[in-house]
């Protein structure tokens, strides 16, 4: 199956300061990534996503590449504030059947604290 | 729109029981998947609704289960408890409709500690 590895597990930067995160995947049929930022006492929250046809998509501060060849994937946030606090997470998916959700592999999490 | 919502936020159990969670999903969405959380292990894949019929299963043994009623709202069941069930237990949802469906909207969870 699936397996995502991500780094690094905690990252601390000043604030306004870019943030960059990497995730590995392991299957090649996987075309699905998306990131989710995790707040404390909340569930992930879907902030970006993007799929195997395209290398990059930017939303505001936040953009994610991803390396078909070399099976990874990385989130970048720039121009940090305090609020991006939280514990970021990878994921990959290739399950896609009709009318079915899909199935996400997790990667470990990332620890993200922005200092003032 | 309201986001998904689950039931109750925290349990406490001993070991041996048995508990069932509760998820309602966005409106409109038909697609419920359960998700378990813990510090070790992560976030692992449980098993995935649709239609009130369970498409996909992870590798949980079969203390786990789940189901789905006609208005999409999934409960999942854990019997004989054991401490290692201790974990956040997430549901998430997705609409079938357009391309957005394959984006899972997560709720806050229900935060199961095995006594």
């Amino acid at each position: 199956g699936e397996n995502v590895e991500q780094h690094p597990s905690t990252l601390s930067v000043q604030e306004g300061d870019s943030a960059v995160i990497k995730c590995t995947y392991s299957d090649s049929a996987s075309n699905y990534f998306p990131w989710y930022k995790q707040e404390l006492g909340k569930g992930p929250q879907l902030i970006i996503d993007i799929r195997s046809n395209v290398g990059e998509k930017k939303d505001q501060r936040i953009a994610v590449t991803l390396n078909k060849t070399a099976k990874h994937f990385s989130l970048h946030i720039t121009e940090t504030q305090p609020e991006d606090s939280a514990v970021y997470f990878c994921a990959a998916s290739n399950h896609l059947s009709s009318g079915s959700a899909r199935q996400l592999t997790f990667g470990s999490g990332t620890q993200l604290t922005v200092l003032p | 729109k309201a986001g998904v919502t689950q039931t109750p936020r925290y349990l406490i159990k001993t070991r041996g029981q048995q508990v069932t969670l509760s998820c309602s999903p966005i409106s409109g969405h038909r697609s419920v998947s359960w998700y378990q959380q813990t510090p070790g292990q992560g976030l692992q894949f449980l098993f995935e609704y649709f239609s009130e019929t369970q498409r996909n299963k992870g590798n949980f043994p079969g203390r786990f289960s789940g189901r789905q009623f006609s208005n999409s709202r999934s409960e999942m069941n854990v019997s004989t408890l054991e401490l290692g069930d201790s974990a956040l237990y997430l549901c998430a949802s997705s609409s079938k409709m357009g391309g957005d469906n394959e984006k899972l909207f997560f709720g806050s969870g229900t935060q199961l500690s095995v006594l």
